[in-house]
């Protein structure tokens, strides 16, 4: 059973270009948390996605980011207009709906830079 | 409020026994983890407890939970150099709904001496 799976590890991008980075969860997880990590700070949540719905966003800055969990297909997290100040390392982590939906399991992150 | 505490670093030697501590302060938490994370590397979801329980053991690992002092501890016994990485302490606290995000510390930096 594949783990979870982010793409791609590490990301470079100019300031003002966009960053896609995705998540496919572990096999039979449906719900997907997306966290950051900054230099030198802890991990922050970002957002908590089902299956096609955003469940809590309260952790998403409120322009240039966005999520999205379709139907089929990895979750995306988006960044349009980048800035350097979004240079962090970006964990994806997927639980199951059911049982130990309470336990998250973490992918290896992408780390994006901006220069 | 939501906040969590851990000394950043601790050293110890290779064999010896290494402690880990937390303190949290939100009281509804309901769970409470630990993740390692190596160089370079995600999280790995060492152990977990629910707040209901004052201990777990899982072969070299155990955690303490005081519920009253809002304070996390993980004990690993033996330890070896393959466990120096950062610890980090996770609540969850989960409002009415479904709020599922989890609060993390700073991260203890372990580094194992032989």
């Amino acid at each position: 059973n594949a783990g979870v799976m982010q793409n791609p590890r590490h990301l470079v991008r100019r300031r003002g270009q966009e960053a896609r980075l995705r998540c496919s969860p572990m096999k039979g997880h449906s719900h997907v948390y997306w966290y950051r990590q900054l230099p030198e700070e802890g991990l922050k949540f970002m957002v908590y996605l089902q299956k096609e719905n955003i469940i809590d966003e309260s952790g998403m800055p409120k322009e240039r980011f966005s999520a999205e969990f379709p139907k089929e297909g990895p979750s995306i997290l988006r960044i349009q207009q980048v800035v350097r100040g979004d240079s962090a390392a970006y964990f994806c982590a997927s639980s199951p709906s059911q049982g130990a939906s309470y336990e998250q399991y973490f992918g290896p992150g992408t780390r994006l830079t901006v220069t | 409020g939501e906040d969590v505490e851990q000394s950043l670093f601790l050293s110890v030697r290779e064999g010896d026994s290494s402690v880990i501590n937390c303190t949290y302060t939100d009281s509804s938490s309901t769970y409470l983890y630990w993740y390692k994370q190596e160089p370079g590397a995600g999280l790995q979801l060492l152990t977990y407890i629910f707040s209901n329980m004052d201990m777990k053991q899982d072969q070299r690992l155990t955690v303490l939970l005081n519920k009253k002092d809002k304070h996390l501890s993980l004990r690993i016994a033996d330890t070896q150099t393959g466990d120096s990485a950062i610890y980090f302490c996770a609540e969850m606290a989960p409002d009415a709904g479904n709020n599922r995000k989890l609060i993390w510390g700073l991260g203890t930096s372990l580094a194992v001496n032989p």
